[in-house]
């Protein structure tokens, strides 16, 4: 159980263009997702909360405006990077909570990752 | 803020035992945690700690919590080649939100 996927797992895009990345949750809802971000051999930074049916949250230097998630439903998020640029170029990780079903320590099951590439 | 550091590298030789070693600032932390990540996919959730237990042990995988040193660690007992990955600690903050170390890089050797 606790399955968590991502599509695309990789996306090659011209400068300029926006890319969206889903995130669902296969087997369980998830109330919470958040979006990290990983740039390679460094550790996830964490983009963004989003909870199913509200504005997402947005971690201090993150442009909102940039990276646009929406969280419609309980097992879907999206995160569109708007206009992307080559600095944008990384490897994007999801997450999803369980929720009032799990606890804290079930906390975050993860994606496995979408590579953005920027040309 | 709260800050989380590993070493970066470890190398061992299979069979052996391996501990990845973590510390952390935010005395506040309620759980411990330990992912793996292996190349390019997504993390992987291994074990969990709560703040109010000094190890736990998990089939080959024994984690120490030292709350007053704020100090985590993992031991692999029986280290195999299909252990190499990159193993990131993470403390859960008083907002339930992930802070992640940088990550130790496990290189087994046959």
């Amino acid at each position: 159980g606790a399955v968590v996927s991502q599509h695309p797992s990789r996306v090659i895009c011209k400068s300029g263009t926006s890319v969206k990345i889903e995130c669902r949750s296969l087997d369980f809802q998830a109330t919470t997702m958040f979006w990290y971000r990983q740039f390679p051999k460094q550790s996830l930074m964490l983009m963004a909360t989003s909870n199913e049916g509200s504005k997402a949250t947005y971690e201090q230097g993150v442009e909102k405006d940039k990276f646009l998630i929406n969280h419609a439903s309980l097992t879907l998020s999206t995160l569109t990077v708007t206009s992307a640029h080559p600095e944008d170029s990384s490897f994007y990780i999801c997450s999803a909570e369980p929720g009032l079903a799990g606890g804290p320590w079930e906390t975050q099951y993860f994606g496995p990752g979408t590579r953005l590439l920027v040309l | 803020g709260e800050d989380v550091e590993q070493s970066l590298f470890l190398s061992v030789r299979e069979g052996d035992s391996s501990v990845i070693n973590c510390t952390y600032t935010d005395s506040s932390s309620t759980y411990l945690y330990w992912y793996k990540q292996e190349p390019g996919a997504g993390l992987q959730l291994l074990t969990y700690i709560f703040s109010n237990m000094d190890m736990k042990q998990d089939q080959r995988l024994t984690v120490l919590l030292n709350k007053k040193d704020k100090h985590l660690s993992l031991r692999i007992a029986d280290t195999q080649t299909g252990d190499s990955a990159i193993y990131f600690c993470a403390e859960m903050d008083s907002s339930y939100k992930l802070i992640f170390g940088s990550g130790t890089r496990l290189l087994v050797r046959p």
